[in-house]
């Protein structure tokens, strides 16, 4: 199956502090890329999708300007907190596709954020 | 508005068989996904249906009503490691996935 990977696995950061976490799909060319964010025994919920070279589209309440998302190459996306306060920690998890249409969505392990 | 309704929580016996459901309502439909989710893991994929009928893939089964809104995830054979969260997933005419809060399976020997 589809490998996407994610760095990093976890961070630890002080508030105040911007963090850059990477989603790549190794073996496969992502033409979209989704951000999710999961409290503890929540489900899911998307932040953003981004295709490649165009802007990401974020979900009703996700601030675009904390929260900024590159999708440079058919196999990176990047999510970068911008001035990380406690709130902002939580367990991020990106996911790729091949294609628009039912294409399934394959999902990197995850980055577990925690912000002192 | 979308909507997606699974039970919160089950319980099994290893060696047995249970059956998840899951409900949805969405603007269009493009498929049910289902995916397992370990704690403190990513989920991974278990089945994709967007035709009526079952898929069976190994000890897991997946089953699609496109008229009832309906679908279920069948597990035989229950073993230890499926304790998991699984989630229902559907795809609306936007192909954006609608996630439902997850069924958290305990297994008990």
């Amino acid at each position: 199956g589809a490998v996407v990977s994610q760095h990093p696995s976890r961070v630890i950061c002080k508030s105040g502090t911007s963090v850059k976490i990477e989603c790549r799909s190794l073996d496969f060319q992502a033409t979209t890329m989704f951000w999710y964010r999961q409290f503890p025994k929540k489900s899911l919920m998307l932040m953003a999708t981004s295709n490649e070279g165009s802007k990401a589209t974020y979900e009703q309440g996700v601030e675009k300007d904390k929260f900024l998302i590159n999708h440079a190459s058919l196999t990176l996306s990047t999510l970068t907190v911008t001035s990380a306060h406690p709130e902002d920690s939580s367990f991020y998890i990106c996911s790729a596709r091949a294609g628009l249409s039912q294409e399934t969505q394959y999902f990197g392990p995850g980055t577990r954020l925690l912000v002192l | 508005g979308q909507n997606i309704d699974q039970p919160t929580e089950m319980t099994a016996t290893e060696g047995a068989i249970v059956q998840i459901n899951c409900t949805y309502q969405t603007s269009g439909f493009n498929g049910l996904f289902w995916y397992q989710q370990h704690a403190g893991e990513a989920p991974t994929f278990l089945s994709y249906n967007v035709l009526d009928g079952l898929e069976e893939k190994g000890r897991f089964s997946s089953f699609l009503s496109r008229s009832k809104g309906y679908s279920y995830l069948l597990l035989k054979e229950l073993q230890m490691k499926d304790s998991a969260s699984y989630l229902c997933a559907a795809m609306d005419s936007n192909y954006q996935l609608i996630w439902g809060a997850g069924t958290k399976l305990i297994i008990k020997p």
